[in-house]
């Protein structure tokens, strides 16, 4: 069973839209989350990470972590069609190594 | 910084052939990590080594996945014999630990390997 679970899309918005993107995860051990975008033949790209719980904002892109809910998002306001990408989210439970959720394909039409 | 350097970038092999890919991580990063993706499974963790010490393989999926580290600036996965199965797009990413909570790992471009 996927410890990190994504909907994989594709999540759809208009240009200017804010877009919401969810990932749950199962280890109430997990410290810290990370959200990466991957563009198409491409490798991911850091966005953020977060390990206290509630919103942490860097430009357009704020994530969200509840640990009693086991839940963290990213909301990308503004969206632009070059944030038309796949987005993964990734616990660290402790010991280094990341594990990746499936990526939701976030589609911003003109 | 360069970045994390991986090569090749492309690598079309027959079944049976060894392939070696390899990756020079960042400068200074303590750890590094050798990721395969697609689009079945999405990003696994083969496996990943700190300071040059394999710390966890559970992720490498049978006998003929091997992997090194001589030093730390060069790492290398090996495939021997290749499978058609093996066929993905293998990540190399290296981190620095600056404390428990903070993990950021920087990913290589990849090397896609086709084997037929």
């Amino acid at each position: 069973q996927k410890e990190v679970e994504q909907n994989s899309g594709p999540l759809s918005v208009p240009e200017g839209a804010i877009a919401s993107l969810n990932c749950t995860y199962s280890d109430r051990g997990s410290q810290s989350f990370f959200w990466y975008r991957q563009y198409s033949g491409k490798s991911p790209e850091l966005i953020m990470f977060i390990y206290s719980n509630g919103d942490k904002e860097d430009g357009r892109f704020t994530a969200q972590l509840n640990k009693a809910s086991q839940y963290v998002s990213l909301l990308i306001r503004d969206s632009q069609p070059s944030d038309s990408a796949t987005y993964l989210c990734a616990e660290d439970t402790g010991r280094r190594a990341l594990t990746f959720g499936s990526g939701t394909r976030l589609q911003v039409q003109p | 910084d360069a970045g994390v350097i991986q090569s090749p970038r492309h690598e079309v092999t027959e079944m049976g052939q060894e392939v070696t890919l390899r990756c020079k991580p960042i400068s200074g990063h303590d750890y590094l990590f050798w990721y395969r993706q697609t689009m079945m499974r999405g990003l696994e963790l083969l496996i990943y080594f700190n300071n040059n010490v394999p710390i966890d393989d559970s992720g490498m999926p049978e006998d003929r996945f091997s992997a090194k580290m001589p030093n730390a600036s060069f790492s290398t996965l090996k495939i021997q014999p290749s499978e058609p199965r093996d066929s993905a797009v293998y990540f190399c990413a290296s981190s620095l630990a600056r404390g428990t909570l903070h993990n950021e790992q920087f990913f290589g471009p990849g090397t896609r390997l086709t084997v037929l």
